[in-house]
């Protein structure tokens, strides 16, 4: 059974850093691009980034909005997915999912966590 | 960035009801479109991909269509179960972008 689960949410000042986690079992995950997905309270989802795998040299995609100061990064000896974020601002508040992408004649997300709150305020 | 406009963007409905959720972007996408259901405080799920492939599970009341600019997914008999909020998802070229979302709720 494909499981993700997320970790490392809480409350951080602005201009704060912190670190996520995202603990994958029940698929090869060192063979998988994986994202980041986020939602703010109360609104819709915003996508926040992929990382590709070893044969795609882990390169990565950003949102505008993150890019610079949020980075994406893999372990896959842990079967582990991160998202570091630095200069939290109050707008990044938000449930954070990581989701993994399938291709089937077109992409989709077919499995997503359960979700980390990151909170940002003084 | 490829914008994409849900209407409506809430939506009253009786079970039994069909329910048709419009999904518009702004430049052509092919079938590189997906559709979630999201319950409250739960993670989304994927209903249909590629514009018009049901996911493996999901019941057959729910179908998607459209290619281009225009989708649409319809469900042709609202059942409890159903009330959520739907978002769809393009995935032809980054940054990937969500729709703002649908709520169907019970009239």
């Amino acid at each position: 059974e494909v499981q993700l689960v997320e970790s490392g949410g809480g409350l951080v000042q602005p201009g704060g850093s912190l670190r996520l986690s995202c603990a994958a079992s029940g698929f090869t995950f060192s063979d998988q691009y994986m994202d980041w997905v986020r939602q703010a309270p109360g609104k819709g989802l915003e996508w926040v980034g992929r990382i590709r795998q070893r044969e795609n040299r882990f390169t990565t995609e950003y949102a505008a909005s993150v890019e610079g100061r949020f980075t994406i990064s893999r372990d896959d000896s842990k079967n582990s997915l991160y998202l570091q974020m630095n200069s939290l601002k109050t707008e990044d508040t938000a449930v954070y999912y990581c989701a993994r992408p399938r291709y089937s004649s077109a992409w989709y997300f077919d499995y997503w966590g359960q979700g980390t709150l990151v909170t940002v305020s003084s | 960035d490829i914008q994409l406009t849900q209407s409506p963007s809430f939506l009253s409905a009786s079970i039994g009801d069909r329910v048709t959720i419009t999904c518009r972007a702004s430049q052509g996408i092919s079938s590189h479109l997906a559709w979630y259901q999201q319950k409250p405080g739960k993670a989304p799920k994927v209903l249909i991909y590629a514009a018009s492939t049901l996911q493996s599970g999901v019941p057959s009341r729910f179908t998607g269509s459209g290619s281009g600019t225009e989708f649409t997914l319809t469900i042709s008999s609202l059942q409890p179960e159903d009330f959520a909020t739907y978002h769809c998802q393009q995935l032809d070229s980054f940054p990937l972008t969500f729709g703002g979302g649908t709520k169907v709720e019970i009239k």
